[in-house]
């Protein structure tokens, strides 16, 4: 079936270096969506992707979707100790109505 | 923040107890589901529901059960509580563009 692989499984930076986190589909994605889950918390929905070669940016995040939907990437610029969690990237399952297939997240850590 | 609501937060329960895990959300939302994850873990998802009367299972075995006799209300049911349903249990809802709104989760742990 169909998967995403989510790279790197943790990343450790000192706050004020950059993050990216990348989502990889052997097969062409209809959309991409971005959840960010605090230690302790829920996952929280950040962003959705679905043009080929988009790219979108809240703040400090910049999201990509590849040219050829098949991968995309979550950049934080400057990282802060408020970036901690861990984050997800998704997929909906095309006419499977709603359903997603979540990758197995990309944990970040800010050294003050 | 959507509204999408969980109980309980905590359950500490003996092995083959029945217990049922609540979750509410008040956005209309057609879609909604249940998901397993351990700590550190990615998300499974062991039910769905499309609307009411409407459930499926997910692709993680689960020996729970769920109902979706209301819109807002989407149960899951353990018959028998076991340590290997020792896990974090997170309900979510979607609406038409698919992003999900997940509640804060109830954390299960079976003695």
């Amino acid at each position: 079936g169909q998967q995403v692989m989510q790279i790197p499984q943790y990343q450790h930076v000192q706050e004020g270096e950059d993050f990216t986190t990348y989502c990889n589909s052997s097969t062409t994605l209809s959309n991409i969506q971005w959840y960010k889950q605090r230690p302790g918390g829920h996952p929280v929905f950040l962003i959705q992707l679905v043009k080929s070669g988009e790219v979108k940016k809240q703040k400090r995040l910049t999201f990509q979707f590849g040219e050829a939907k098949k991968n995309s990437s979550l950049h934080i610029t400057a990282t802060q100790t408020t970036d901690v969690g861990t984050y997800f990237c998704a997929t909906g399952m095309g006419n499977q109505g709603g359903k997603l297939i979540f990758g197995q997240g990309t944990e970040l850590s800010v050294k003050p | 923040e959507a509204d999408i609501y969980q109980t309980p937060r905590y359950l500490v329960i003996g092995t083959g107890k029945k217990i049922t895990l609540e979750c509410s959300q008040t956005m209309g939302h057609d879609k909604m589901y249940w998901y397993q994850q351990d700590p550190g873990m990615e998300l499974h998802l062991i039910h769905y529901s499309y609307g009411v009367n409407s459930t499926e299972k997910g692709d993680l075995s689960s020996e729970s059960t769920v109902s979706r006799i209301r819109t807002e209300h989407f149960p899951l049911t353990l018959e028998s509580a076991r340590p290997s349903h020792t896990s974090q249990y997170l309900c979510a809802s979607s609406s038409k563009t698919y992003e999900q709104y997940f509640g804060p989760g109830t954390r299960l742990t079976v003695t």
